[in-house]
C-alpha cells in the first residue's frame, strides 16, 4: 500500500507571509499532482510533476518533486487571502494489474489572514 | 479543456431508498473515472475505479452491491447508492483521467452532497 504523508495538516499565516507544504513516501511515484479544493467543490488540478528533481511554478507558487519520485513540495510566496483552501497532494501509482490510482495525502488546510 | 461534471450538485433522500450520481467528462473521452468520498475537512478516499465496458474494481471495505458503478460510455459513469442510510451522507467526488503534456492526469467533478434522511 502506498502512503503520503502530508504536513502541515493545518496552516494558518498572516498575508505577505511565505510558506511550504510537504508530500512525502517510501514509495516512488510514476507522478505526483497538487491540487486546490474551496468548501463544497470538487479539487481543482495545480500541477503536475513527473521528472525526479522536477520544479514547476504557477506565480506565487513552486512545485518541487524530489531527485527520487518519493516527497514533493508546495511552496507560496507571499500568501495572500485568495490562496485559502485546502491543499492535496496526490501521487499516481499502480493499483494491480492494469490500474493506476491515486494516492492522497490527507491534506494541508490553509488559512491565510488579512 | 478536460471538463467533468456531476449531477446532482446535492440530493437528500429517505433511508431505504436508493440515488443514482452521475459523472460526465464534457470535452474528453475517459476509459477511466474514479469515484471518491470525502468526509468534512478531511481529503478524498477513493471508492473504485471504473474502467468504461467492464467491471469496477472496488477499494477494499467498499460494498459494491451497496455502491454500484457503471461506465457504460466513455464519457459516462454513474454511482448508485443503494438502500441509502444516514452514515452514507457525505460528498462524493468522481474524476476522470486523461493523458496530459506531463503523464495522465486526474480532473475532478464538482461533487455532489449527499443527506439521507
Amino acid at each position: 500500500t502506498q502512503l503520503l504523508e502530508q504536513s502541515p495538516q493545518f496552516l494558518s499565516i498572516q498575508e505577505g507571509e511565505n510558506l511550504t507544504v510537504y508530500c512525502n513516501s517510501s514509495s516512488v511515484f510514476s507522478s505526483l499532482q497538487w491540487y486546490r479544493q474551496e468548501p463544497g467543490e470538487g479539487p481543482v488540478l495545480l500541477v503536475t510533476v513527473v521528472t525526479g528533481g522536477e520544479v514547476k511554478k504557477l506565480k506565487r507558487l513552486t512545485f518541487q518533486f524530489g531527485d527520487a519520485r518519493k516527497d514533493s513540495s508546495l511552496h507560496i510566496t507571499a500568501a495572500q487571502p485568495g490562496d485559502t483552501g485546502l491543499y492535496l497532494c496526490a501521487g499516481e501509482g499502480r493499483s494491480g494489474g492494469s490500474n493506476y490510482k491515486l494516492t492522497f495525502g490527507k491534506g494541508t488546510l490553509l488559512t491565510v489572514n488579512p | 479543456g478536460a471538463v467533468v461534471s456531476q449531477h446532482p450538485s446535492w440530493v437528500i433522500c429517505k433511508s431505504g431508498t436508493s440515488v443514482k450520481i452521475e459523472c460526465r467528462s464534457l470535452d474528453f473521452q475517459a476509459t477511466t473515472m474514479f469515484w471518491y468520498r470525502q468526509f468534512p475537512k478531511q481529503s478524498l478516499m477513493l471508492m473504485a475505479t471504473s474502467n468504461e465496458g467492464s467491471k469496477a474494481t472496488y477499494e477494499q471495505g467498499v460494498e459494491k452491491d451497496k455502491f454500484l458503478i457503471n461506465h457504460a460510455s466513455l464519457t459516462l459513469s454513474t454511482l448508485t447508492v443503494t438502500s441509502a442510510h444516514p452514515e452514507d451522507s457525505s460528498f462524493y467526488i468522481c474524476s476522470a483521467r486523461l493523458a496530459g503534456s506531463g503523464g495522465y492526469e486526474q480532473y475532478f467533478g464538482p461533487g455532489t452532497r449527499l443527506t439521507v434522511t
